[in-house]
């Protein structure tokens, strides 16, 4: 069975960093793509960053391109996002999701349950 | 990128079907058949319902199929059930190598 577990949510302060993780098991994670996406309380879905299988690849949304870096570690079957000089717009559920061939390649296939993080003073 | 555009809401009685639209530019939706949708129930992850404009995956119902038709996708919810009560998205591939989802749509069975 295919899970991804995201980790590292919480409160952070405006201009602070925050660090997430996305577990991966029941499937071969180092074979596919990967993908950050986020949704704002009561908002729509808004597609953050993917990173290709060896992690030599990535691409970013304008509205985190070079605040957030997304990264990922196939030893582990881990994918992270790092997140700095956080905004107050930043608050939202993060999650990560899969890119495989029951996809078609260009679709997110497996979430996970998402992790909350909260930007305030 | 901008958002691609659906209806905020769509509803309709149990048996009848419903249609969602998704609408973007020829550079995301109508230059790719990479047009994808989601169903989130409320305080749940999305669930993956369609691929490729209208590929279904395992285990989602044949009561919904997807179409494209020029710069706008759309997804049809046949036989509407109570269960279908929820958010759908789409989303779409575009020529900068990034995603863009859809404004969301909620929809209400009567």
């Amino acid at each position: 069975e295919v899970q991804l577990v995201e980790s590292g949510g919480g409160l952070v302060q405006p201009g602070g960093s925050l660090r997430l993780s996305c577990a991966a098991s029941g499937f071969t994670f180092s074979r596919y793509w990967m993908s950050w996406i986020r949704q704002a309380p009561g908002k729509g879905l808004e597609w953050l960053a993917n990173i290709k299988q060896d992690g030599s690849d990535m691409y970013y949304v304008d509205s985190v391109k070079g605040r957030f870096t997304i990264s990922r570690d196939n030893a582990k079957n881990s994918l992270y996002l790092q997140m700095s000089s956080l905004r107050a717009e930043d608050t939202a559920v993060y999650y990560c999701a899969s890119m495989t061939h029951s996809s078609g390649w260009y679709a997110f296939d497996y979430w996970g349950q998402g992790t909350p993080v909260t930007v305030s003073s | 990128q901008s958002a691609l555009t659906q209806p905020a809401s769509v509803s309709g009685s149990p048996g009848q079907s419903i249609t969602i639209s998704c609408t973007g530019t020829s550079s995301d939706v109508g230059g790719y058949n990479y047009v994808s949708w989601y169903q989130q129930h409320p305080g749940k992850a999305p669930k993956f319902m369609i691929y490729d404009v209208s590929n279904r995956p395992s285990g989602v119902s044949n009561r919904f199929s997807g179409s494209k038709s020029g710069n706008t996708a759309s997804l049809t919810i046949s036989g509407l059930q109570a269960e279908d009560e929820a958010d759908y998205y789409c989303s779409s591939y575009t020529s900068s190598g990034i995603y863009v989802f859809g404004t969301g749509t909620k929809v209400t069975v009567l």
